[in-house]
């Protein structure tokens, strides 16, 4: 089946904007996971999904981000207000997250670009 | 809390010739491992991991690594590169009986020179 499917694929915003990033998981896949990737900071985990239970979002940089995923399926990562700092990858996976450390498979990346 | 070490920035081997890419990490307890691929604008794609058991894991493109509970390492090995292995490689760890985010190291940059 289709693998991770992310949108759009590449944004360019002003600063001070909103911006909303789209992910589409793997089908059946129950956990849901949103990193960074930067220059300055590398690989970064932002935030958690998993069933219905609450989502980590122990690794979101500040209050203007945000996230959420519905029913299941679909996720939106909102970032208002950006700054140039945001300007980073935004790397989507998902995984059966049924024992724990299962195989995370990554969509392409929206390429975020603030000016 | 525990980090993971690619010590290697940038590696560069010749078509042929065998790679070893190295990963250290700092945890109390055996960590999740892993190792991914990512090609020029593309996302990560898994090369192997490993839970418990065998030390010596296979993956896919004939990349195999070791896991070496005395180092805590867990290097990446080809015998024979090939050109079309030129990528950044990421080393990263899951925290076991936590939320299974992924902590990965700063990637090393593999060039394949002909």
């Amino acid at each position: 089946g289709a693998g991770v499917s992310q949108s759009p694929s590449n944004k360019v915003t002003e600063k001070g904007k909103d911006v909303e990033l789209r992910c589409d998981p793997i089908s059946g896949h129950t956990a849901l996971y949103w990193y960074r990737q930067s220059l300055g900071q590398g690989l970064e985990f932002l935030i958690y999904f998993q069933g219905n239970s609450a989502p980590d979002k122990s690794g979101l940089p500040s209050d203007r981000f945000s996230a959420e995923r519905t029913g299941g399926s679909v996720s939106t990562l909102t970032i208002q207000r950006t700054q140039q700092e945001d300007s980073a990858v935004y790397l989507c996976a998902s995984s059966l997250e049924l024992a724990g450390g299962e195989t995370q498979y990554f969509g392409p990346g929206t390429r975020l670009l603030v000016l | 809390a525990q980090s993971v070490t690619q010590p290697d920035i940038h590696i560069t081997v010749s078509e042929g010739a065998s790679l070893e890419l190295r990963c250290n990490y700092s945890y109390g307890a055996t960590p999740y491992l892993f190792w991914y691929v990512q090609s020029p604008g593309q996302g990560l794609q898994l090369l192997l991991k490993y839970f418990s058991g065998d030390t010596l894991v296979q993956g896919i493109k004939g990349f195999e690594a070791e896991f070496k509970r005395s180092q805590s390492s867990f290097n990446l090995r080809k015998p024979s590169v090939h050109w079309s292995d030129a990528a950044e490689y990421f080393c990263a760890v899951i925290h076991t009986g936590t939320a299974s985010k992924l902590t990965f190291g700063t990637g090393t940059r593999l060039q394949v020179t002909l």
